[in-house]
């Protein structure tokens, strides 16, 4: 079975602090993705970014960055001089790619708040 | 905007009743997938649908129902409603079957009185 733990359940920051979100995920599988997303007060869920099992590349993308250490089975996503519209809840997901259909597991979320 | 249109936006409605929650996917998405998310449960897949065919099944009640069209869009059914169904629900598409990014739309919030 698929897990992924967000064990941060309510992070506050003050505005320009760097920010680090935990993920750490379980599977069985050799090949997966791993996925952030963002979901503001608005309620919409928006995509951050995708990663597979098979590229241990961080990746920048502005002031966002992630650090996937398969050796640990974490995810970790942090925001650099956070801002206010950064707060929302972020949630981290994992895809198998076995099996006939396609699925995420979702984490519990990590709720943001950056303040002035 | 990722794209993918949920309708409505909102619906109140009482416990015993139906409803449908309809989800129009990217131009190009042949996947479009089911999502419930509630405080309680978090976030869980509901069902998935490639090219009009069901290929997986998650949490899905059995007083729930989905299917795709000819035309891509996707239909949720959800009867004999109760308090406990009130949630967020989310349509999400992709391009292929398994190895593209899921993209959401805005949610349909179901209220059960």
């Amino acid at each position: 079975a698929q897990k992924v733990t967000q064990a941060q359940t309510e992070i506050s920051v003050v505005e320009k602090e760097d920010v680090t979100l935990d993920c750490v995920y379980e599977t069985r599988d050799t090949t997966y993705y791993l996925f952030w997303y963002k979901q503001p007060p608005s309620g919409e869920l928006v995509f951050l970014i995708r990663r597979n099992s098979f590229d241990e590349q961080n990746e920048i993308s502005g002031r966002y960055s992630w650090n996937f250490q398969k050796s640990t089975s974490s995810f970790n996503f942090t925001i650099t001089a956070s801002q206010v519209v950064d707060s929302a809840v972020y949630f981290c997901a994992l895809q198998i790619l076995t099996g006939g259909g396609n699925k995420l597991t979702f984490g519990t979320g990590t709720q943001l708040k950056v303040e002035l | 905007d990722s794209g993918v249109t949920q309708t409505p936006k909102h619906l109140i409605t009482a416990t015993g009743q139906r409803v449908t929650l309809r989800c129009s996917p990217r131009s190009g998405d042949l996947s479009v997938y089911w999502y419930q998310q509630s405080l309680d449960q978090g976030l869980q897949f509901l069902i998935h649908y490639y090219n009009g065919e069901e290929r997986a099944k998650g949490n899905i009640l059995e007083r729930f129902s989905a299917q795709q069209f000819p035309d891509l869009h996707s239909e949720l059914n959800l009867s004999s409603l109760e308090l406990g169904d009130s949630a967020l629900y989310f349509c999400a598409s992709s391009v292929g079957l398994r190895e593209s990014p899921l993209h959401f739309g805005n949610g349909t919030r179901l209220t059960v009185t």
